[in-house]
């Protein structure tokens, strides 16, 4: 089976700007997580999908949303861009319950300037 | 929000030898999964230790769960240099989310 894939890879946005980041999960998968990695606060739980709905949410700010599509696929929208919101942002798929694994993509590495 | 703290928070040590390392954790968990990461790259996932399980193992890999001291450790039996890496232990409760903890980097040098 193919992993988790992340577009793009990389970005560059300034200030203000607003940015979408795409994730596939693994092929059966129906939930999606995003977790949000930076050097002073670690891994950070964003959000949780499944089946197109939001299950879950982490504690950051309304700037940050996301949604999830029939097909399992995952987006992730930042509108009004910080400087600090420059992160490497991880998808994670899975099975869907709690005492399943979750799988990584690559990550999609975003700075803010 | 980060929940547990890895220990040590930086390893050295050199082909061979075995590395350990350990995971605290502060409330009740479904599982323990542990991942790697090399160079701000994207988390493979090594293992998963369920609550009701005490050890298990997986090629080079040994993990043991203690649910009463909230704590988990992860044995790496003859580092490569390959296992050059930072290690995460995640703890997950009743929710869907991953609670990590700051992760451990280790180094193998040959």
């Amino acid at each position: 089976k193919a992993g988790v894939t992340q577009t793009p890879r990389y970005l560059i946005k300034t200030r203000g700007q607003q940015v979408t980041l795409s994730c596939s999960p693994i092929s059966g998968h129906r939930s999606v997580s995003w977790y949000q990695q930076t050097p002073g606060q670690g891994l950070q739980f964003l959000f949780e999908y499944f089946s197109e709905t939001q299950r879950n949410k982490g504690n950051f700010p309304g700037r940050f949303s996301g949604r999830q599509f029939s097909n399992s696929r995952s987006e992730m929208n930042v509108s009004t861009l910080e400087l600090g919101d420059s992160a490497l942002y991880l998808c994670a798929s899975s099975q869907g319950q709690p005492s399943y694994e979750q799988y990584f993509g690559p990550g999609t590495r975003l700075t803010v300037t | 929000s980060q929940q547990g703290e890895e220990d040590p928070q930086a390893l050295s040590i050199q082909e061979g030898e075995n590395a350990t390392m350990n995971c605290s954790y502060k409330t009740s968990i479904n599982n323990l999964q542990w991942y790697r990461q090399n160079s701000g790259r994207g988390l493979v996932h090594l293992i998963l230790i369920r609550s009701n399980e005490r050890e298990k193992h997986s090629g080079r890999l040994r993990v043991t769960l203690d649910t009463s001291k909230k704590s988990s450790s992860l044995l790496i039996t003859a580092s490569r240099a390959a296992d050059t890496a930072s290690y995460f232990c995640a703890s997950r409760g009743s929710g869907y989310a991953l609670n990590f903890g700051k992760g451990t980097s280790l180094l193998v040098t040959p």
